[in-house]
Formats: C-alpha cells, structure tokens, sequence
C-alpha cells in the first residue's frame, strides 16, 4: 500500500522568499514520486518527478525537490517565491510501472504575500 | 498540443437526479483514469481503464457509479442518483500506459459537480 503525507495544509510566504512545502510517503515498493500544481478551477499539471534516477530533480517554474529515501520525504522547494506561484500543490506516489495509479496527498494551498 | 478534454466543465444537479460526464484522452494513450476530488483534499482513483477494460475500480460506488470505454477512446462517467455527498471536481487523465517504464499522466480540465 502506498500513501502521501503533506505537511501543512496551508503555506504563506512572501514574494522573493524561500518555498519549502513538505512531503512524506510510505510505500512497500521503490515509488515514483510527483509534485503536481493545481490553478483554481483547473486540473492537475505536472512540476516534476522523480523516477528513480537523480534523487535531485528539476522542475517547471524553478521549482525542484530532492528524493530522500532514509527520511521518506520528497519535498518541494523554489528559491524566490513569485506571486504566480500562488496555487494549490499535492505530492503524490506511485508505483514503479507504465499504467500506475496515483496515490495523492491532501495538499498544500500556498499563498504569496507582497 | 494534445489535450485531454472533458464536458461539461461544470454541473448542477438536484439529488436524486442521474448525470453523466464525458472524457476525451489524448489520440493514442491506451490508459484513462478517473479520479475525484472533494474540495479540500486531493485526487482519490474512481476508475482505471487499460483500453476497453477496467483493470481498478475497487473505490467505484458501484450502486451509483459506472464508467465505461466501449471502443478503447473516450470514456463516460455516470451517476444515478446522484446525492450530495458527491458533489466534486471529476478528473480524467490518460497515459500511453505501454511498457514497463514510467508514463505521464496527462489531466483533463475536470467537471465540477455540485448536487442540490
């Protein structure tokens, strides 16, 4: 069974400060790992993942998140947050193979303040 | 760029009454997905088609809910009766869904449901 523990349903951050939204999985096989983003209204896109090559991964939009398989996390982080960055955003988990489902986390709505 | 489209983007319905959702996933990609999300949480799987054939759908009511993917391409969701409880974002998604290695899941826009 897989499962996806985001930390802090809610996130403020000024605009040019540090955006750290954590994420925590458990999973009885090596997982694939994703950050989604969600716009109001909108559905899912897709920030980066993380598919068992480097455990740092690069995404759109300066976001990246690095893989630590001692600390099951998988969290997100960009540099200088912008006001654009402004959405909800869900970690989620699968496992390895073509035609997974994905397990999701409950979210994180992240708000930038000017 | 290849799209997943989904119509109705939004509805209301009063409880009790049936309604149905359409998917369209990108030319080509042999997996759809159905999934829920009550506002406040994240996507939970209704229903996982590999072509025609339903390969999940253990979390589908399935004294409300059906789905089905008759010619392997597009796919629609129905409820009847609909109750309140379901009032939600439905998302579709596709894949390639070929091999053993990673495919992408590509999200429709999603239909908000809103029971009365």
């Amino acid at each position: 069974a897989q499962s996806v523990t985001q930390l802090g349903s809610h996130v403020s951050v000024s605009e040019g400060a540090l955006v750290l939204l954590r994420c925590n999985y458990s999973s009885s096989v090596p997982p694939y790992l994703f950050w989604y983003v969600q716009y109001p209204n909108q559905g899912l896109q897709l920030l980066l993942k993380y598919t068992s090559a480097a455990t740092l991964v690069k995404g759109i939009n300066g976001f990246e998140a690095e893989f630590k398989k001692s600390e099951t996390s998988f969290h997100l982080t960009k540099p200088s947050a912008h006001m654009s960055d402004a959405a909800e955003y869900f970690c989620a988990v699968s496992g390895f193979g073509g035609a997974q489902k994905l397990v999701f986390g409950q979210g994180t709505r992240l708000t930038i303040n000017p | 760029e290849a799209e997943v489209a989904q119509s109705p983007r939004y509805k209301i319905t009063e409880k009790s009454q049936a309604v149905a959702f359409w998917c369209d996933p990108i030319s080509g990609h042999a997996t759809l997905y159905w999934y829920r999300q009550i506002l406040g949480q994240g996507p939970e799987l209704l229903v996982q088609f590999q072509d025609e054939s339903v390969v999940d759908d253990s979390q589908l009511p399935k004294d409300r809910f059906s789905a089905e993917r008759l010619k392997g391409v597009d796919s629609t969701l129905k409820i009847q009766p609909a109750e309140l409880g379901d009032s939600a974002m439905y998302l579709c998604a596709s894949s390639s869904g070929q091999g053993n290695s990673y495919n992408e899941q590509f999200f429709g826009p999603g239909t908000r449901l809103t029971v009365l």
